[in-house]
């Protein structure tokens, strides 16, 4: 069953303490990605990876730092959370960056308080 | 940056009724897809396509690459059809997914 793991899926922490998301695929896929869903704004990508050690600036970095050091790896972390971090976070895998669907995980609502 | 607008913003329809979602982007795109989203839930995969048209059961993916647009037709709507719909396109050679706002459907009985 192909499925995109995000762990965890409920998430409080305090302004200025470190936040790591995990989030894992089993699918093999090479691409990876890591999403922000706010109200109003919709979904903006953080970062998208191409394969191991190979990361990319999204439309949104400021904050946000990633590390894949498996394919089927990714996690996002948050050094000193800031509160307006608040916000779901989703992570997705597709096979490839051409003409392949993206597959999303469940989220990670992150609240910073 | 690349831009993803969705028409309409939200649509009502009585169960049974057709819809018709819009979806257009400001660059070529490589693909295309269609998302559904319940509130407080996940995005689930409707379909995939850079262009032409694609069907799985009542849905009806048409991509026009070269006008870019694209549109999402749900035949026989039901009421569990309600949620928001999000159109996202890929950019040539980045791999990367910009998404549109999304159009709330609700289908009532």
């Amino acid at each position: 069953d192909m499925k995109v793991t995000q762990m965890p899926r409920y998430l409080i922490k305090r302004m200025g303490e470190n936040v790591l998301l995990e989030c894992g695929q089993d699918m093999s896929h090479e691409t990876m990605y890591w999403y922000r869903q706010d109200p109003g704004l919709g979904l903006q990508l953080i970062y998208i990876s191409y394969d191991v050690d190979s990361n990319s600036e999204g439309d949104i970095p400021k904050g946000y730092r990633v590390s894949r050091k498996k394919r089927e790896h990714f996690s996002l972390i948050l050094d000193s959370a800031k509160t307006n971090q608040t916000s779901v976070y989703f992570c997705a895998s597709s096979l490839s960056t051409a003409l392949w669907e993206v597959f999303f995980g469940k989220g990670t609502r992150l609240t910073v308080v | 940056g690349q831009q993803v607008q969705q028409s309409p913003a939200s649509l009502v329809l009585q169960e049974g009724e057709n819809a018709e979602l819009q979806c257009n982007f400001s660059s070529t795109a490589t693909r295309l897809q269609w998302f559904y989203q319940r509130p407080g839930g996940s995005l689930v995969s409707l379909l995939s396509n850079p262009s032409g048209t694609k069907h799985t059961g009542r849905l009806t993916s048409t991509t026009v690459t070269k006008e870019r647009r694209g549109s999402l037709h749900i035949s026989s709507s039901q009421i569990t059809d309600s949620g928001t719909y999000l159109c996202a396109m890929g950019g040539a050679n980045t791999g990367k997914l910009t998404f549109g706002h999304g159009t709330i459907l609700r289908v009532h009985p």
